[in-house]
């Protein structure tokens, strides 16, 4: 069957630290691969989506790359800021257009 | 901008109580869902809906039902309220694209319920 399995939180940072949150998954077919971002009180948000094997997404200096070798999407920041404080879903595409997620990562940001 | 707007962003109940929770999209998508999540569980599927009237069970259905009689309104029916159904609720909408679509589903702000 389809599973995301994402690390543990929470995740505290400093500001303008590096950022590295590991998303692994299993899945049958050829899905797509998406981060989505949670901000306090809000619903979920697309931060970057991958659709084939070596595909790398991008947004707002976070990186993501679809590696099928490893069946990884990890998402990367090279400098995380206060405002980057949220929970982060990595999810996978499953048949009939339905999303399997993870099950978060909280990501604290300290000034 | 695609906009999901749900009903309510707070709502307390009590047990046994039929609850409603409404969902309306404004982009014409076919498809429409309804999680719950709940903290280290991330989101699960509770029922989806690709077309008016049509309704399909998604991985944790037992307890809730679903109304689409219109193409922009998804409503999440809880029969008899139990205090394990205390979540926050999330709807989506997205289009049919294939069998792995690669487009993003879109959500709304959520609505956080309490039962007790």
């Amino acid at each position: 069957g389809n599973s995301v399995t994402q690390m543990e939180g929470p995740v505290t940072l400093s500001e303008e630290a590096f950022l590295t949150i590991n998303c692994t998954y299993t899945a049958t077919g050829y899905p797509s691969l998406f981060w989505y971002v949670q901000y306090p009180g809000e619903g979920l948000q697309l931060l970057l989506k991958a659709t084939k094997a070596d595909d790398k997404g991008s947004n707002k200096g976070f990186e993501a790359t679809y590696r099928k070798e490893t069946t990884s999407f990890h998402l990367e920041k090279g400098s995380v800021q206060v405002s980057d404080s949220a929970v982060y879903f990595c999810a996978l595409s499953a048949k009939g257009n339905k999303l399997v997620f993870g099950a978060g990562t909280i990501l604290r940001v300290k000034s | 901008d695609v906009k999901v707007t749900q009903s309510s962003r707070y709502l307390v109940k009590r047990t046994g109580e039929k609850v409603f929770l409404e969902c309306v999209q404004d982009m014409d998508h076919e498809n429409m869902f309804w999680y719950r999540q709940d903290p280290g569980l991330g989101l699960r599927l509770i029922y989806f809906s690709y077309d008016v009237k049509m309704k399909e069970k998604g991985d944790i259905p037992e307890g809730y039902s679903v109304s689409r009689e219109k193409k922009e309104r998804f409503s999440l029916i809880l029969e008899s309220a139990s205090t394990n159904q205390t979540s926050m609720y999330l709807c989506a909408s997205g289009i049919i694209q294939g069998t792995y679509s690669n487009q993003p589903q879109h959500f709304g702000d959520g609505t956080r319920l309490s039962i007790l």
